[in-house]
């Protein structure tokens, strides 16, 4: 079974500054990552997802995130933060032997002015 | 194209109570699966379903029923409410692999009294 650890469960930065969420996973199996994020009173969105390849992958939205697969990690990161990005972002993995997403607890981020 | 769409969007429910939420999805995609979102706790799967016909437990199934007659609706049920199923309710939709990134819906808010 996998599971996803959200290491800070809000993080507060200021506007133009950068940002790291932090996200580690644990899993016997090779795994497919995943960043989402939810705007309040909506879904969740994809942002990024890591499958194979390149560990440094780019999504929407300006956002970038690592796979470090020694230290089973997955960050997400924005050089540069607008008010716009305040959200939950949630880190997921689902392995590759099944099809259920394991979600972490999420990040709470606010971009302060 | 809609993607996926949820009804209600809000709910209210008296202890022992039967009620259904609704899914549909016209992306005709083969997974689809239910969550729930409760503070400090991320999303949990309920259940899930590969395919029409084809339905399997996650995390968290007991209360919950569901079924997948077409490819386009995956309905959940709860059986006779419960307070601890006072929640807001994901429905999410994906192709069939499993580096695909899932289609969230607006959820449905349910409070059970």
């Amino acid at each position: 079974a996998q599971s996803v650890t959200q290491l800070d469960s809000q993080v507060p930065v200021f506007e133009e500054a950068p940002v790291e969420l932090r996200c580690n996973y644990s899993s016997s199996v090779s795994v497919y990552l995943f960043w989402y994020v939810q705007y309040p009173n909506q879904g969740l969105q994809l942002l990024l997802k890591y499958l194979s390849g390149s560990t440094l992958v780019k999504g929407i939205n300006g956002f970038e995130a690592e796979f470090n697969k020694s230290q089973t990690s997955f960050h997400l990161r924005k050089p540069s933060v607008h008010i716009s990005d305040t959200a939950e972002y949630f880190c997921a993995v689902s392995g590759n032997t099944g099809n259920q997403f394991y979600f972490g607890t999420g990040t709470s981020l606010t971009v302060i002015p | 194209n809609a993607g996926v769409t949820q009804t209600p969007k809000f709910q209210v429910l008296k202890t022992g109570q039967s009620m259904t939420l609704q899914c549909a999805q016209d992306m005709n995609h083969e997974y689809m699966s239910w969550y729930r979102q409760d503070p400090g706790m991320g999303l949990r799967l309920i259940h899930y379903s590969v395919g029409a016909g084809i339905t399997d437990q996650g995390e968290v199934p007991n209360g919950y029923n569901v079924s997948r007659s077409t490819t386009e609706d995956f309905p959940l049920r709860l059986l006779s409410a419960a307070p601890s199923q006072t929640s807001v309710y994901f429905c999410a939709s994906s192709q069939f692999y499993r580096g695909g990134g899932q289609y969230f819906g607006p959820g449905t808010r349910l409070t059970v009294t």
